[in-house]
């Protein structure tokens, strides 16, 4: 069974840093990874998709990391906004049946000071 | 275009009572996904269809909770008898095959 690991639980960094938040996973036959952000109270929005080939993505500055055989990932967050404080999740597909069934990590609170 | 909607956004029913909860996926998508989050904790994979044919529901806690999708797009997720153990916020997605998941705003079910 796929395990998700997110480290750190919460983080919190002054404005202006760059920052690293790191996703695990058990088993490394997966499909793709994506990392969401979520807003408390709000719904899930995607930020990046990883497919099982690639290595990175990047979206303005995020940039999302992957290390299929030492089961990692990382999300690169440069020059930190307060606008940037919410829930990071990463969440590993694996694939049945043409679907993708996502395993979600506990998630990365993030707080940006001003 | 429109994104994933949800309905109702909040529930409280009083134990023993059964609930539908509803999602309309993105137009056109093929896949939808069903999830379940408990506070603080990530979502939790319950099951999921592609067109009307459920593939996986590997996920559901028991056989109180079932789910369909009779024309492809509408789907309702059904919990019959609820416990308050079910208190939660149900989510659902939809995508593509095998592509980026996009998630609806959740029903906050509440049981009493």
């Amino acid at each position: 069974k796929q395990e998700v690991t997110q480290i750190p639980a919460a983080l919190s960094v002054p404005e202006g840093e760059n920052l690293v938040l790191n996703c695990s996973f058990t088993d490394s036959a997966i499909y793709n990874l994506q990392w969401f952000r979520q807003d408390p109270g709000k719904g899930l929005t995607s930020l990046l998709l990883i497919q099982s080939s690639q290595r990175e993505q990047t979206s303005g500055r995020l940039n999302a990391s992957l290390d299929k055989s030492s089961g990692r990932s990382t999300l690169y967050i440069a020059a930190s906004q307060p606008g940037d404080s919410a829930t990071y999740l990463c969440a590993v597909g694996a694939s049945n049946n043409a679907g993708n069934m996502l395993t979600f990590g506990g998630g990365t609170r993030l707080m940006v000071k001003p | 275009g429109a994104g994933v909607s949800q309905s109702p956004r909040y529930k409280v029913t009083k134990r023993g009572q059964d609930v539908a909860l509803r999602c309309d996926p993105i137009s056109g998508h093929v896949s939808l996904y069903w999830y379940r989050q408990a506070l603080g904790q990530g979502p939790e994979f319950l099951t999921y269809f592609n067109y009307e044919a459920q593939q996986d529901k590997s996920g559901l806690p028991n056989d109180r909770f079932s789910a369909e999708r009779p024309e492809g797009s509408i789907s309702t997720l059904t919990i019959q008898r609820t416990e308050q153990r079910d208190s939660a916020m149900y989510r659902c997605a939809s995508s593509p095959p095998g592509r980026e998941q996009y998630f609806g705003p959740g029903t906050r079910l509440t049981v009493t």
